[in-house]
């Protein structure tokens, strides 16, 4: 079955630097890569996604980039700000049509200020 | 327009007994999945249902059921809980069902086995 790792598993950057978060998944029928930011005690909500006919897609501070080939996609924060502190969890689906995410273990991202 | 609803939040339970988990998508959305978040296995999949039907399944035992309704409301039933059943469950709908829509979660179910 599907699997996806994620790395790293936390992440401490200081205020106004650039966080990079890396995901591998294993199956070349998924063509769906949401990324989800769950703060503690909160929802994972969706922050980006991208599908499988887009190489970049950018969202203000958000950017996330996709290697079919290399079944590789990461998420790009930059200008990062105490508030983007949170887990970010990427996952990847769309096989067959489902709506069946398979979710990487998650990165605790820690701004200092 | 409000979000996925789920009810209720907390919930303590003994091993042994059984409980069933609710969840109200959002107006319009026709596809729930539920999800199982656990500090040592993250997010897995438990189900999904659209228009009603179940289209997926995760790797779970047979102690893990769910339905969907016309309304597209759904329901998740858990039996002979045991300790390890002990997670938050999330219920996420989305608009299309087709594989490539945004996944809207809900706040969640606690449960607690003792």
């Amino acid at each position: 079955g599907e699997n996806v790792e994620q790395h790293p598993s936390t992440l401490s950057v200081q205020e106004g630097d650039s966080a990079v978060i890396k995901c591998t998944y294993s199956d070349s029928a998924s063509n769906y890569f949401p990324w989800y930011k769950q703060e503690l005690g909160k929802r994972p909500q969706l922050i980006i996604d991208i599908r499988s006919n887009v190489g970049e897609k950018k969202d203000q501070r958000i950017a996330v980039t996709l290697n079919k080939t290399a079944k590789h996609f990461s998420l790009h924060i930059t200008e990062t700000q105490p508030e983007d502190s949170a887990v970010y969890f990427c996952a990847a689906g769309g096989q067959g049509g489902s709506e069946k995410l398979v979710f990487g273990k998650g990165t605790k991202l820690t701004v200092n200020p | 327009k409000a979000g996925v609803t789920q009810t209720p939040r907390y919930l303590i339970k003994t091993r042994g007994q059984q409980v069933t988990l609710s969840c109200s998508p959002i107006s319009g959305h026709r596809s729930v999945s539920w999800y199982q978040q656990t500090p040592g296995q993250g997010l897995q999949f438990l189900f999904e249902y659209f228009s009603e039907t179940q289209r997926n399944k995760g790797n779970f035992p047979g102690r893990f059921s769910g339905r969907q309704f016309s309304n597209s409301r759904s329901e998740m039933n858990v039996s002979t809980l045991e300790l390890g059943d002990s997670a938050l469950y999330l219920c996420a709908s989305s608009l299309a069902g087709s594989g490539d829509s945004p996944l809207h979660f809900g706040n969640g179910t606690r449960l607690t086995v003792t």
